[in-house]
């Protein structure tokens, strides 16, 4: 059964840093592309974020690009999203999600949970 | 980037009623291989989103036959065929073609 379990949200300052992850079970981690997505108070999905299977091809939206970094150790099965420069803005629950194949586009077929996080001081 | 429209964005139904929800995108979701890239997505109260229809009319593991996607091009609908409490929540349609990915508004399905 496919699991993906998020983690790292909390409150941080404007201008902060965080770091989240989503530990990855149930499937071949290293086969499939994972994305982060992302949900504000209210609001409907927002994409943030995808990298491939190997990790050589990761792709931003532009509201978070220069800021968001993605990546992925495939020996620990887990997904990491740095994010610096934290704005207000990027108050949401943060999602991951694992993509149907190995590259960068394709349905999402199994979400986590969600992790929150919020930005504010 | 492709911008995802949906319609209507709140649906009211009675149980055992059908319902229907729009999808259009801004381009054309048709890929070379003869697929449309258009999932639809279901996010029930507190839950996180769960793939429900994937490439228009597959249904993923577990959804039950009374829901029904189809189109192709730029214009999509899903079908339930007859609503169950279980169904409540909000919909969304996602193009899975060109990256960025990008879903429409949401369709929230409340029952009267």
């Amino acid at each position: 059964e496919v699991h993906l379990l998020e983690s790292g949200g909390e409150l941080v300052q404007p201008g902060g840093s965080l770091r989240l992850s989503c530990a990855a079970s149930g499937f071949t981690f290293s086969s499939y592309g994972m994305s982060w997505v992302r949900q504000a108070p209210g609001k409907g999905l927002e994409w943030v974020s995808v990298i491939s299977g190997s990790g050589g091809d990761t792709y931003y939206a532009d509201s978070v690009k220069g800021r968001f970094t993605i990546s992925r150790d495939n020996s620990k099965n887990t997904l990491y999203v740095q994010m610096d420069s934290l704005r207000a803005e990027d108050t949401a629950v943060y999602y991951c999600a694992k993509q149907s194949d190995i590259g960068v586009t394709g349905t999402l077929d199994y979400w986590g949970q969600g992790t929150l996080v919020t930005v504010s001081s | 980037d492709i911008v995802m429209t949906q319609s209507p964005l709140s649906q009211p139904v009675t149980p055992g009623e059908p319902a229907s929800i729009s999808c259009r995108s801004s381009q054309s979701l048709l890929h070379g291989n003869g697929y449309n890239y258009l999932d639809w997505y279901l996010q029930k109260p507190g839950q996180s989103p769960q793939l429900l229809i994937y490439l228009v009319s597959n249904r993923a593991s577990g959804v039950p036959d009374r829901f029904t996607g189809s189109g192709s091009g730029t214009e999509f609908t899903l079908k339930i065929r007859r609503v169950e409490a279980e169904d409540v929540g909000v919909y969304y349609c996602m193009q899975a073609l060109q990256t960025p990915p990008t879903f429409g508004q949401g369709t929230r399905l409340e029952i009267k």
